[in-house]
């Protein structure tokens, strides 16, 4: 199955850490993303993270992959109200066949309490 | 800006029409990928081309179609338009495929009457 699956919110005051999870269930996937999606935009991508990587950081995002429970998080340190958004994980396993269309979850709410 | 263009930006229509979404990758870009992401379906892989010829096919109905063109252009044909094909229509374009990273346009919005 090419199931991906996001809770639908999250809230969190400004200033705390956010973490979003996500578990997939293809074990053949190769790239693992994070998009964001602000009201009325397209898709921006943040981060991704190869298959063969526990964790990835960029300045205030961390990724964390655990390959074994195929389970998926992002951190957002010092969130901020500019971070209020849907954000999606997705997967690809890169190889063709159908396989470079990306896998979305449904995309968790991110809402920002002053 | 992804560098990714998309026209129209909305779209309405009557159930029974056909429509064209129109889509211009990112400047060297030779794969576009069409997403379609409605509410109850979420966001789903339509299908792909690399350099003018298709390459994978996702969830795409057999009343929709799509080309990509010599200039590298891509369009996106939706027939016998249904309510249920309402939705935001994104394009996407990387380099090239498989792990290349995908830049996505600002999407069309479809509205089905």
């Amino acid at each position: 199955g090419e199931d991906v699956e996001q809770s639908l919110f999250l809230s969190v005051r400004e200033g705390d850490s956010s973490v979003i999870n996500c578990t997939y269930t293809d074990s053949s996937s190769t790239y693992l993303y994070w998009y964001k999606q602000e009201p009325g935009a397209g898709l921006q991508l943040l981060t991704y993270i190869f298959s063969n990587m526990d964790m990835k950081q960029d300045q205030r995002l961390t990724v964390l992959l655990n390959k074994k429970d195929k389970h998926l998080s992002l951190r957002i340190a010092d969130t901020q109200t500019g971070d209020s958004a849907i954000y999606f994980c997705a997967e690809s396993r890169g190889s063709g066949g159908g396989a470079d269309g990306l896998t979305f979850g449904k995309g968790t709410h991110l809402i920002i309490q002053p | 800006d992804s560098g990714v263009t998309q026209t129209p930006k909305h779209l309405i229509t009557a159930t029974g029409q056909r429509v064209t979404l129109r889509c211009s990758p990112r400047s060297g870009d030779l794969s576009v990928y069409w997403y379609q992401q409605s509410l109850d379906q979420g966001l789903q892989f339509l299908i792909q081309y690399y350099n003018g010829e298709e390459r994978a096919k996702g969830n795409i109905l057999e009343r929709f179609s799509a080309q990509q063109f010599p200039d590298l252009h891509s369009e996106l044909n939706l027939s016998s338009l249904e309510l249920g094909d309402s939705a935001l229509y994104f394009c996407a374009s990387s380099v090239g495929y498989g792990r290349d990273e995908q830049f996505f346009g600002p999407g069309t919005r479809l509205t089905v009457l």
